[in-house]
């Protein structure tokens, strides 16, 4: 069964230092996200991105993040100048079409630790 | 303003049991409604998705009230395997809200 796959698993970065988490979506997939999950709290919505550009986003995502797909495989999430509380998961989704109509699959996600 | 709430729980129920978990939402424009469930430390998985009409999988029964902007979810006959997290998740064009989830625990 296809997946969506995410590296690396675990990140750890100082405060100040620009990361990247990589994501592969599903390949026939057309829509890609980005949410984040501090431990203990919920799922929230970063992005959204289709036809490569953004679709939607969130106030978190403000000036710091940025995505990509660079190429036709990879989906990329750039946090510019991390800061303590962007330590969290951060799960990358793909879906066939618009997720409301259908199922969004969730990648395993990448944890993310700023110093 | 919280999108969407939840009782946090936990809910710990025996094996065999039926338990419902509810879910609230804010915006009355909400488009899709979905249950996941996540297992600790992993990714949300799609449960079902949530229709006005109500619907079923199995031992599962999801319904959507628009009016009360209200959905929940049944679990029949629980199984040990039913232990997670329970994720109420609602869609607004290509955005989505996440409660914060209810933790059911299926005791031996």
């Amino acid at each position: 069964e296809p997946e969506v796959t995410q590296t690396p698993s675990h990140q750890v970065t100082q405060m100040g230092q620009e990361v990247i988490l990589r994501c592969v979506p599903i390949s026939n997939h057309l829509y890609f996200y980005w949410y984040r999950q501090i431990l203990g709290q919920k799922v929230e919505f970063l992005v959204s991105f289709y036809n490569n550009e953004i679709s939607e986003k969130s106030e978190i995502f403000d000036d710091q993040f940025s995505v990509e797909r660079p190429d036709g495989s990879n989906f990329t999430l750039k946090i510019r100048s991390t800061k303590l509380e962007d330590s969290a998961m951060y799960f990358c989704a793909s879906s066939p079409g618009l997720a409301v109509l259908g199922t969004q699959y969730f990648g395993p996600g990448t944890r993310l630790t700023v110093l | 303003r919280k999108e969407v709430e939840q009782d946090p729980g936990p809910f710990n129920v025996p094996e065999g049991a039926t338990v419902a978990f509810n879910c609230t939402y804010s915006n009355s424009a909400s488009q899709s409604f979905f249950w996941y469930r996540q297992d600790c430390r992993k990714e949300p998985k799609l449960l079902m998705s949530v229709y006005s009409s109500g619907n079923e999988d199995g031992r599962f029964t999801a319904q959507l009230n628009r009016a009360s902007q209200y959905i929940s979810l049944l679990i029949r006959d629980s199984k040990l395997s039913d232990s997670a997290t329970y994720l109420c998740v609602v869609g607004f064009g290509n955005q989505f809200y996440f409660g914060t989830g209810t933790s059911l625990t299926v005791i031996p």
